[in-house]
């Protein structure tokens, strides 16, 4: 079964409006969860670090007042995308490293599809 | 600074037949290697990594890997694929000397499996 949940699956929101976007650990607490944004039949962009009880480490060109995201907890980080645009459509994908018990292993959400119309 | 090269975009095969899908990746420091597999509409899932020891790794479904360190190459291998191996498969690495980094992913590759 998945390890790391997201949710929701999908979502479809209204031009000028926020969603979030939930990445849980389930079987482990990961201190650093990462976001990723898939385009269309192209491959997985890196959008931030997600670190608990800090600030997230963005990417070169990731607005960061435009993609908010929050690590309260050791099994919990949420992306907000705040006042979406339809360019802001995109399939996201968050991660969490497993830790040394897990080899390192990396595991992914199943990913949210965002809509913005 | 880590990067992957897919250099197939696509890659069409016969059922049965066997496959190839290259890899090639840089970076200055040691790294751990994945592939992941990525069926229409889904998330990722891992097929196989390699974090040290032995260089042939074997992972679900019937793929196989090896890493190359001389030619920077982790080829993904499978002797004989199913119809429902189409999907798109990704390689990705990540800097070898913390557990904290994120993965690099290649392009892509989409495999056609065809009967």
């Amino acid at each position: 079964g998945a390890v790391v949940s997201q949710h929701p699956s999908w979502v479809i929101c209204k031009s000028g409006t926020s969603v979030k976007i939930e990445c849980r650990s389930l079987d482990f607490q990961a201190t650093t969860m990462f976001w990723y944004r898939q385009f269309p039949k192209q491959s997985l962009m890196l959008m931030a670090t997600s670190n608990e009880g800090s600030k997230a480490t963005y990417e070169q060109g990731v607005e960061k007042d435009k993609f908010l995201i929050n690590h309260a907890s050791l099994t919990l980080s949420t992306l907000t995308v705040t006042s979406a645009h339809p360019e802001d459509s995109s399939f996201y994908i968050c991660s969490a490293r497993g830790g040394i018990r897990t080899g390192n292993t990396i595991y992914f959400g199943e990913g949210s599809w965002l809509t913005v119309v | 600074a880590q990067s992957v090269t897919q250099l197939d975009s696509q890659v069409p095969v016969f059922e049965e037949a066997p496959v190839e899908l290259r890899c090639n990746y840089s970076s200055s420091v040691s790294v751990y290697l994945f592939w992941y597999v990525q069926y229409p509409n889904q998330g990722l899932q891992l097929l196989l990594k390699y974090l040290s020891g032995s260089t042939l790794v074997k992972g679900i479904n019937g793929f196989e890997a090896e890493f190359n360190k001389s030619q920077t190459s982790f080829h993904l291998r499978k002797p004989s694929v199913h119809i429902s191996d189409t999907a798109e498969y990704f390689c990705a690495v990540s800097a070898g000397d913390t557990g904290r980094r994120a993965l690099t992913f290649g392009s892509g590759t989409r495999l056609q499996v065809q009967p």
